[in-house]
């Protein structure tokens, strides 16, 4: 099955700094990729997803990349503010339909902490 | 639309006793997701079902876990008999036809 590898653990940045954290996967198959932001006691929210057929998406100061050959996307966030403080979580899915119903395998999270 | 809602948003009980969550799907949403998390394991996929059916339940950690799904708008998982290794957060998802998929507040279950 998919496995996905988050990296940091950890990341702690000043306010207005940039953030990026890291994940890879392994199921080429894998086609979707979304990411959740997660407050203290909160649910998980998506913030961003991308598919496959896209190298880069973009929202304001949230982006992420996706490489397709080396099976790696990132989550970057730009001019970083306290309430970006949260733990983030990236993802990996097949698309719907055959035997996967859009079944998401996440990664470890991110604690990201920002200073002000 | 109210969004994915969980009962109870707090249990509490003691070794050994059943526990009933309830996850009400956003209407519409065919695919219905549990999903436990723990600081260990982080988010973990339990269960989940398309069109009612159970799809894949391998992540259920033992037999004392179940989930039903009886109709499109309500599904239950039980824990039976409780334990302390229980406790966690169980959060209910549900999806529709886009791929986003939508968090209920979640259950937090302490297990004494």
């Amino acid at each position: 099955g998919e496995n996905v590898e988050q990296h940091p653990s950890t990341l702690s940045v000043q306010e207005g700094d940039s953030a990026v954290i890291k994940c890879t996967y392994s199921d080429s198959a894998s086609n979707y990729f979304p990411w959740y932001k997660q407050e203290l006691g909160k649910r998980p929210q998506l913030i961003i997803d991308i598919r496959s057929n896209v190298g880069e998406k973009k929202d304001q100061r949230i982006a992420v990349t996706l490489n397709k050959t080396a099976k790696h996307f990132s989550l970057h966030i730009t001019e970083t503010q306290p309430e970006d403080s949260a733990v983030y979580f990236c993802a990996a899915s097949k698309d719907a339909g055959g035997t996967s119903y859009g079944k998401l395998t996440f990664g470890q999270g991110t604690i990201l902490t920002v200073h002000p | 639309d109210a969004g994915v809602i969980q009962s109870p948003r707090h249990e509490v009980t003691e070794m050994g006793q059943e526990v009933t969550l309830r996850c009400k799907p956003i209407s519409g949403h065919n695919s219905l997701f549990w999903y436990r998390q723990t600081m260990m394991r982080g988010l973990e996929l339990l269960i989940y079902f398309n069109n009612n059916v159970p799809i894949d339940d391998s992540g259920m950690p033992e037999d004392r876990f179940s989930a039903k799904m009886p109709n499109a708008s309500f599904s239950t998982l039980k824990i039976q008999p409780s334990e302390p290794r229980d406790s966690a957060v169980y959060f209910c998802a549900s999806k529709g036809e886009t791929d986003t998929q939508y968090f209920g507040p979640g259950t937090r279950l302490t297990v004494l």
